[in-house]
């Protein structure tokens, strides 16, 4: 069983529609949550991140946590074009390690 | 400018035939990390660096070295490139002493590596 796991995608939303992208995980203990986005030809960024169960929101970003689960989502409202992109799960299983899963990739459809 | 600075963004090289990619960081992070992203497999950890002189490897550490002589840089050695080391390869450093305080790395912007 992988690590971090996410569909890979692709996903396409319609713009101005909500795009929900997922991650699960295997390790129990894992204590901190990170959502990246990478363009194509680019090194990803760090859009949000989460330590509790529960919704944490940021503009048109929502990060939701799911510790019983082991699940972790992202929701993007109001999709916009430049939304478009691969977004990356990561995980920290261990201090000093930060598993990523292998990337959604999203296209908003104009 | 704040920034990861990666050496060189593309090479193409020969089997056997040791490179260094060079990763220099302007922030004074503590945090140093090397990471290789390929399809499918996603972002997977090389080596990392806590601080000057301390190493650790990451996931998928064989074929590689890396040192921390200096807290600004931190070179990626591949002594006997091979062909399964083609890839592209992130550099990413972090304000904390650990990148999963706030999960904000740096990265800089990237190195394709093709081996023939």
């Amino acid at each position: 069983q992988k690590e971090v796991e996410q569909n890979s995608g692709p996903l396409s939303v319609p713009e101005g529609a909500i795009a929900s992208l997922n991650c699960t995980y295997s390790d129990r203990g894992s204590q901190s949550f990170f959502w990246y986005r990478q363009y194509s030809g680019k090194s990803p960024e760090l859009i949000m991140f989460i330590y509790s169960n529960g919704d944490k929101e940021d503009g048109r970003f929502t990060a939701q946590l799911n510790k019983a689960s082991q699940y972790v989502s992202l929701l993007i409202r109001d999709s916009q074009p430049s939304d478009s992109a691969t977004y990356l799960c990561a995980v920290s299983p261990l201090r000093e390690k930060l598993t990523f899963g292998t990337g959604t990739r999203l296209t908003i459809i104009p | 400018e704040a920034q990861v600075t990666q050496n060189p963004r593309y090479l193409i090289t020969v089997t056997g035939k040791k490179l260094t990619v060079t990763c220099s960081q302007n922030m004074n992070h503590e945090y140093m990390s090397w990471y290789r992203q390929d399809p499918g497999l996603g972002l997977r950890q090389i080596y990392y660096s806590m601080n000057v002189e301390v190493t650790d490897k990451g996931d998928v550490p064989e074929g590689y070295k890396v040192s921390r002589k200096e807290k600004r840089n931190f070179p990626l050695i591949l002594e006997s490139p091979s062909p399964n080391q083609t890839s592209l390869y992130f550099c990413a450093s972090s304000p904390m002493g650990w990148a999963g305080d706030s999960g904000e790395l740096f990265f800089g912007e990237g190195s394709r590596l093709t081996v023939l």
